[in-house]
């Protein structure tokens, strides 16, 4: 079936350890994109990217990475510089520009 | 700026009652996009409708209707004779065609169906 998965669904860190967080599609979508969820926030963007090999940061960049090295996949690094990671983290794709996102599950990210 | 406002936080209403929940956006294009999604408690938002800025008709889909006003800035949602499996976090979100082609999303209306 196509689709977005993430993975994993439940994540627990350790403080000051970096995490990756897997993001692949197989829509065939140019777009992909993170986002942040937290109680009362709604989605905040963390990154952005249009194309493969091309990203651009979001409204929430700082203390995250990504990388677009094939177009199925748009992996999320929570690094240690993220001071307050723990937080719902949603991937998405779509189709090309100002069409309709498709969302994965989620990953809940712990810090403990 | 663009901006998305849900001023609804929560709502509870009865099932089979009929509720509105409400959108308002700010942008300085004069071509955009809006969008709803749901949100369930298996946390994966599920798209409703899109919505183009030169397409001021209103749609209905089953219990579903929106009404999308340019001259408000409003892109309003309406579920009539509501159901319990409409308990939901709903999401409205903006796109302009001519910019970073990022979405935005407003906070959220949680929605509460009690039986």
């Amino acid at each position: 079936d196509g689709g977005i998965t993430q993975s994993p669904k439940y994540l627990f860190r350790k403080e000051g350890q970096n995490v990756t967080l897997s993001c692949e599609q197989n829509l065939n979508h140019d777009a992909m994109y993170w986002y942040r969820q937290d109680p009362g926030q709604g989605l905040r963007l963390i990154y952005y990217s249009q194309i493969v090999n091309d990203f651009q940061k979001g409204d929430i960049a700082e203390g995250y990475s990504v990388s677009r090295e094939k177009k199925e996949s748009f992996p999320l690094t929570v690094t240690s510089a993220q001071k307050n990671p723990t937080a719902f983290y949603l991937c998405a794709s779509s189709m090309s520009r100002n069409t309709e996102a498709f969302f994965g599950q989620g990953t809940r990210l712990t810090v403990v | 700026a663009q901006k998305v406002t849900q001023a609804q936080t929560e709502i509870s209403v009865v099932e089979k009652e009929d509720v509105t929940l409400d959108c308002v956006y700010e942008t300085r294009d004069t071509t955009y996009y809006l969008f709803w999604y749901k949100q369930p408690p298996s946390g994966e938002l599920v798209f409703l409708i899109r919505r183009n800025s030169f397409d001021e008709q209103n749609e209905i889909s089953g219990r579903y209707s929106w009404n999308f006003q340019k001259s408000t800035s409003s892109f309003n949602f309406t579920i009539t004779a509501s159901q319990v499996v409409d308990s939901a976090v709903y999401f409205c979100a903006l796109s302009e065609a001519n910019r970073d082609d990022k979405i935005i999303f407003g906070k959220g209306t949680r929605l509460h169906i009690l039986p």
